[in-house]
């Protein structure tokens, strides 16, 4: 594998439900970073790991939690989320916080 | 509030003809990215502008960064259909220590042949 990877492609959970996005790079970054991109907003940061410290934490409801295992591994956490987070999640990452960063394909997510 | 804007929103041009998007930012910044984004797909990188005065270019596209005015552009030149897709700027902003970006809102180009 190269580049960034996320797993899976595509998620429909329930309201109720609680389900992990996996995002994974094989670049040697030391940043990773998670994105919302909806229809109707423009692309939305959600949280920045730099060297596996959480750096940034954008406002995110607490029903969405981040873990950074190491500088290769992000995961995204869902649980009771709402129809309107409904949308894609993408990954990045950069050699560190602020650099020129590189995109995974993306989880799109449906909430019923 | 930080803001970043693009304009337009939505372009729809002819093959070989020429244009320009725009980026305005709010606040002070020397970094500035633009990606390209094909439906369905994910964000690929295609210009990283570091000073005032940085200018980019590969094939028909070409990016500027002017930071006094807080403006890039991205130049199209005789565009083609695989130009087709929705493009991003992006500004880097250094608060506290820490570096995040700041997506526009994106241009949706459709190039017709």
């Amino acid at each position: 594998e190269t580049g960034v990877t996320q797993t899976p492609r595509h998620l429909v959970m329930g309201m109720t439900n609680k389900k992990s996005l996996k995002c994974e790079q094989h670049l040697g970054h030391n940043a990773m970073y998670w994105y919302k991109q909806s229809a109707k907003k423009p692309l939305e940061l959600m949280f920045v790991y730099n060297f596996k410290e959480q750096t940034e934490n954008n406002s995110v409801p607490s029903r969405f939690s981040p873990e950074c295992p190491n500088s290769s591994h992000l995961f995204l956490h869902l649980h009771t989320l709402q129809p309107e987070d409904s949308a894609l999640y993408l990954c990045a990452s950069s050699p560190t916080s602020g650099d020129e960063q590189f995109f995974g394909p993306g989880t799109r997510l449906t909430v019923l | 509030e930080l803001k970043v804007e693009q304009n337009p929103l939505f372009l729809s041009m002819q093959e070989g003809k020429n244009y320009t998007i725009y980026c305005n930012y709010s606040t002070t910044s020397d970094r500035l990215y633009w990606y390209r984004q094909d439906p369905g797909k994910s964000l690929e990188s295609l210009f990283v502008l570091l000073s005032n005065g940085a200018v980019k270019q590969e094939g028909r596209l070409m990016a500027s960064l002017d930071t006094k005015a807080r403006l890039s552009t991205l130049h199209i030149t005789a565009a083609v259909h695989d130009l087709s897709a929705t493009y991003f700027c992006a500004v880097d902003i250094p608060p506290s220590g820490t570096y995040k970006y700041i997506f526009g809102t994106g241009t949706r180009l459709k190039v017709l042949a």
